[in-house]
């Protein structure tokens, strides 16, 4: 069965960090691209990055271009999404995603429970 | 970026009714666009993807088309368990961007 489990949100001032963790199971993690997406409260879903199987190829939102950094370690089986200089706008649930490509397309075929990030003073 | 032009931002209907959402891409984008569903404070859930190809274990009162710019996600006759916020995903190019969801309410 294909689990993927958020940790490491919480609550942090403006200006702030914070690492968030995916693990994954179920699957073979090293043949999969994976994604962030979060969701502001009361709010739509927003892309927020991606990164391919063997970290070659890395993809940010304008949004937190800059600020966060996606990272992987296939031997953990683990995602990360590294976060600095937060901002209030940044307050959200994070949900990571395993990226599928079918036969001629791609989609976010299994999501995280997702862990949610505060930034507040 | 290209943008998804979601419609409409809520809808009303009942148990049995057939619906329609609607996705606008700002350029073309092939059948790269999946739709999810997403219930309150749970993950969102992959129902279609390459435009009209239904994901495993859905149900197949759910299908979608469309290719290009416009696309469609109908519900042939609405159960209880669909009455949840509707996205569509544009994952032609990056960075990738949703619609801005489809609340489908009961009528």
């Amino acid at each position: 069965e294909v689990q993927l489990v958020e940790s490491g949100g919480g609550l942090v001032k403006p200006g702030g960090s914070l690492r968030l963790s995916c693990a994954a199971s179920g699957f073979t993690f090293s043949s999969y691209s994976m994604n962030w997406v979060r969701q502001a409260p009361g709010k739509g879903l927003e892309w927020v990055s991606s990164i391919s199987s063997s970290s070659s190829y890395i993809y940010y939102a304008d949004s937190v271009k800059g600020r966060f950094t996606i990272s992987r370690d296939n031997a953990k089986n683990s995602l990360y999404l590294q976060m600095n200089s937060l901002r209030a706008e940044d307050t959200a649930v994070y949900y990571c995603a395993r990226r599928r490509k079918y036969s001629s397309s791609w989609a976010l075929d299994y999501w995280g429970q997702g862990t949610l990030v505060t930034v507040s003073s | 970026a290209i943008q998804m032009t979601q419609s409409p931002s809520s809808l009303s209907a009942s148990v049995g009714d057939r619906v329609t959402i609607t996705c606008r891409a700002s350029q073309g984008i092939r059948n790269d666009l999946g739709w999810y569903q997403q219930k309150p404070g749970k993950a969102p859930k992959l129902l279609i993807y390459a435009a009209s190809s239904l994901q495993s274990g859905v149900p197949s009162r759910f299908s979608g088309s469309g290719s290009g710019t416009d696309f469609t996600l109908t519900i042939s006759s609405l159960q209880p368990e669909d009455f949840a916020t509707y996205y569509c995903l544009q994952d032609y190019n990056y960075p990738h961007t949703f619609g801005q969801g489809t609340k489908l309410e009961i009528k």
